[in-house]
Formats: structure tokens, sequence, C-alpha cells
């Protein structure tokens, strides 16, 4: 059974600051893993996917990199806005790539 | 283009009642997934829907139920509700299973 954990739980850095968020799964078996924003109370908007045959995945400031043998994915946010606070999901698709199994998420705050 | 969009936003349901939540994925879009999203937690897979048939399952009791329409758009059934069911219900959808997930703005459902 794939588990998802993600750490920090939460974050408070200063505006401009990089910073990097965590993700491990169990299961080494996946098809892709997707990183997530979402914000209160609203859907998920979908920041970047890493293909299993794939090490890392850029777009604009965000560059995601996955690992499998590790069973670890990172986000990178360059150069952090107050726009950036939300919270950010890591999922792992598993079971023929049908399944998103999700962490917790860490809640993002950048502040002034 | 359109996203994914659910309907309803907002349900208040008493327990015992039935609820129907509906999805229409993005046009060109053959897979809808289910996910329920309560407080404080990442998604919680329920089922996925390729070309109209099920292809997955998670763990949830009868009780919940799906089904896909020729035109790709899918509904969530949810019988005799529960106190517990209270939660974002969001629908995604993808080209084909083990592509990019698209989410909508989910359904928030409360019992009462």
């Amino acid at each position: 059974k794939q588990e998802v954990t993600q750490i920090p739980a939460a974050l408070s850095v200063p505006e401009g600051e990089n910073l990097v968020l965590n993700c491990s799964f169990t299961d080494s078996a996946i098809y892709n893993l997707q990183w997530f924003r979402q914000d209160p109370g609203k859907g998920l908007t979908s920041l970047l996917l890493i293909q299993s045959s794939q090490r890392e995945q850029t777009s604009g400031r965000l560059n995601a990199s996955l690992d499998k043998s590790s069973g670890r994915s990172t986000l990178y946010i360059a150069a952090s806005q107050p726009g950036d606070s939300a919270t950010y999901l890591c999922a792992g698709a598993t079971g023929g790539g049908n399944k998103l199994t999700f962490g917790t998420g860490t809640q993002l705050k950048v502040e002034l | 283009d359109a996203g994914v969009t659910q309907s309803p936003t907002h349900l208040i349901k008493t327990r015992g009642q039935h609820v129907t939540l509906r999805c229409s994925p993005i046009s060109g879009h053959k897979s809808v997934s289910w996910y329920q999203q309560v407080l404080g937690q990442g998604p919680q897979f329920i089922f996925q829907y390729y070309e109209k048939e099920e292809r997955g399952r998670g763990n949830f009791p009868d009780r919940f139920s799906a089904r896909q329409f020729p035109n790709y758009s899918s509904e969530l059934n949810v019988n005799a509700l529960l106190l517990g069911d209270s939660a974002l219900y969001l629908c995604a959808s993808s080209f084909e299973p083990n592509t990019e997930a698209f989410f909508g703005q989910g359904t928030r459902l409360t019992v009462v």
C-alpha cells in the first residue's frame, strides 16, 4: 500500500527566500508524481508532473525532482512571493496510473 | 478553454439522505476520478472511470457509487449519508490514466 509523507507540515518564510518542500513515498512502482497547489477551500491546481522515467521538471520558478530509488521528490520554489502562500500537495500515481495517493500537504506562508 | 466543472459548489444534506454530485471533464479528456478530502487531510481516492468503465475503486463503503456517461461526464452518488461524509469532494479529469490530472473546484458537502 502506497503511503506518502510530506515534511514539513507547515513552513513560514520571508519574501524572496528560496525553499524546498519534501515528499517521500513507500512504493517505488509509481507511474508518475504530481505536485499540486491548494488555496483554502478551493480545488487543486496542477503545478508539475514528473513521469517515472524522468528526474526533474521545471516551470518558471518551480523545479521538481524525482528519485524513485530513494522514494523521494522535492519541490524547489525560487524567490518566493506572498502569492505563493498555499498548501502544497504531492501525489504518486499507482495501480496502473489510476489512483493518486496524496500526502497531507505542506502549508506555506510567505511573509512580506 | 473550460476546466473541470463540478456542481453544485455547496450542499447541505440531512443524515440518511442521498446526494448526487456532478462533474464535467475538460473537453477531450476521457478519464474522470473522484476524491474525498476532509479538513486537514490530503484527498482520498474514491473511484476512477475511463471510457465509461470503472478502472479503480478506493476503500469506501458500498454507499458510494459512480458512473460515467457517453459524453465522459460523471456522477458520484452517496446513499444513507453519515455525518462523517461531510467533506470536499473533488473531481479530476485526465486524457487517459497515467497522464496529468486536472481538478475541479470541488463540491463542499455538509451533512447535518
